[in-house]
């Protein structure tokens, strides 16, 4: 089974509003990471939040880390048509391996 | 330049066939992995070496055989290909290894359709 859930499957938006994504995990974690994938490429890493994190920033991107719901959000704010990804949670909770969830499907309308 | 490379990208191929993935990272990082994901996008780990030496199979098939001739490369070998095995394979490298898993740098995948 899937260790973290993404929420929304699919989100579709206009340029410049803001997008949010959830993902909800099962067990305790070192980390939790977030991906990018386009389409046909591989994924790239976001950004990463250590479990004695609360939120982090990197440019137009916000995350949270509520590890007592055991859940995480991630923010893109003024988003653009280049956005528009699939976008993944993976959760550090063996230590040697991460676990993907299924993604958000984020279309972004320009 | 490429950090994590795969050949070939494409694999189109008739069932019960044999076929090689292979996978270069020139990041020097110590760790690497091969993931499959499906059709419906979810990505799962099938192995994970550390200088060369397998630290993790998530119960895939004996079918399916890694070989780390280095620790830049981690190569996939798939015997008596079936349907089932149609998926995006995706190597990727990290630097880490024991305690946290840190950042992973992802090859451009390789799809395998298998008729």
């Amino acid at each position: 089974s899937q260790q973290g859930e993404e929420d929304p499957q699919a989100l579709s938006i206009q340029e410049g509003e803001n997008a949010t994504m959830n993902c909800s995990y099962k067990t305790s974690i070192n980390n939790l990471q977030w991906y990018r994938q386009n389409s046909g490429r591989g994924l790239v890493h976001l950004i990463l939040i250590r479990s004695n994190e609360r939120e982090k920033h990197s440019g137009r991107l916000r995350v949270t880390l509520d590890t007592s719901k055991k859940s995480s959000s991630l923010l893109i704010t003024a988003s653009r048509a280049a956005d528009t990804a699939s976008y993944f949670c993976a959760t550090d909770n063996a230590g040697n391996m991460l676990t993907f969830g299924g993604g958000t499907r984020l279309m972004v309308k320009p | 330049d490429t950090a994590v490379s795969q050949t070939p990208k494409y694999l189109v191929t008739q069932m019960g066939n044999d076929k090689s993935i292979k996978c270069e990272q020139n990041l020097g990082h110590d760790t690497m992995y091969w993931y499959k994901q499906d059709s419906k996008k979810f990505l799962k780990i099938m192995f994970s070496y550390n200088n060369k030496e397998l630290i993790i199979n998530e119960t895939v098939p004996n079918r399916f055989s890694p070989k780390s001739p280095d620790k830049a490369h981690l190569n996939l070998h798939i015997n008596s290909l079936e349907l089932g095995d149609s998926a995006v394979y995706f190597c990727a490298s990290s630097p880490d290894y024991l305690g946290v898993t840190d950042t992973q740098y992802f090859g451009p995948g390789t799809r395998l359709t298998v008729l």
